[in-house]
């Protein structure tokens, strides 16, 4: 049982360079995210998705993209890495049965990404 | 909008105290309410979540939390620390329109022998 997998773990780019970071779980789950993590700001969510061909912005959407045209896979693109965009990028996700149930995200081991 | 208050960046204790890691919260709505774990250079686990049923909540590792509404708090708590509790911890805030989490800056645990 695989879970949430990230790929690549480790990137280092230029700044200007693009990239994409692949997110894959295999739960069936409806939704799914990607977030930043940076020293002492705690986890800050970049975009999310609620189903297959849906994404909306999170709180940190600004120099990203992202697609989900698959259901078990969640895309987040740099098009032009800035500095200000090393961080540690964690994807998650959840099952969601209805509005009265919240179940708990599951979380990938993260992708370490640095921009020079 | 929602949030969370971890107070105190870095909490340390020595092996065998009690552990009390401190989360507040801000809802408009009935709020719900989770800590995660995080081991260095990986993801976050569950440790436990409040979602309206008891107000005690147990959760792993012997991790318990208190959901206190007057308070608007829901600080986590163990009764004796080993060393394997060092870790990062995060407190998280949803609410009943399922709304994607939001997470508190974190809390560095260390456990000195």
């Amino acid at each position: 049982n695989a879970g949430v997998t990230q790929t690549p773990k480790f990137r280092v780019l230029k700044t200007g360079q693009s990239m994409t970071l692949l997110c894959a779980q295999d739960m069936n789950h409806e939704y799914m995210y990607w977030y930043r993590q940076d020293p002492g700001m705690g986890l800050r969510l970049i975009h999310y998705s609620v189903g297959e061909g849906t994404t909306a912005k999170g709180e940190v959407p600004d120099g990203y993209n992202v697609s989900r045209l698959k259901k078990q896979n969640f895309l987040l693109g740099l098009e032009s890495a800035a500095p200000s965009q090393t961080s540690v990028y964690f994807c998650a996700s959840t099952f969601r049965q209805g509005p009265d149930s919240n179940q708990p995200q599951h979380f990938g081991d993260g992708t370490r990404l640095s921009i020079l | 909008a929602q949030s969370v208050t971890q107070l105190g960046s870095h909490v340390s204790v020595s092996e065998g105290a009690l552990v009390l890691l401190r989360c507040n919260y801000s809802s408009s709505v009935p709020p719900y309410l989770f800590w995660y774990v995080q081991y260095p250079n990986q993801g976050l686990q569950l440790l436990l979540k409040y979602t309206s049923a008891a107000t005690l909540v147990k959760g792993i590792n012997g991790f318990e939390a208190e959901f206190k509404k007057s308070e608007t708090s829901f600080h986590l708590t163990k009764p004796s620390a080993h060393m394997s509790d060092a870790a990062e911890y995060f407190c998280a805030v949803s609410d009943i329109r399922n709304t994607p989490l939001v997470f508190g800056k974190g809390t560095r645990l260390s456990v000195i022998a």
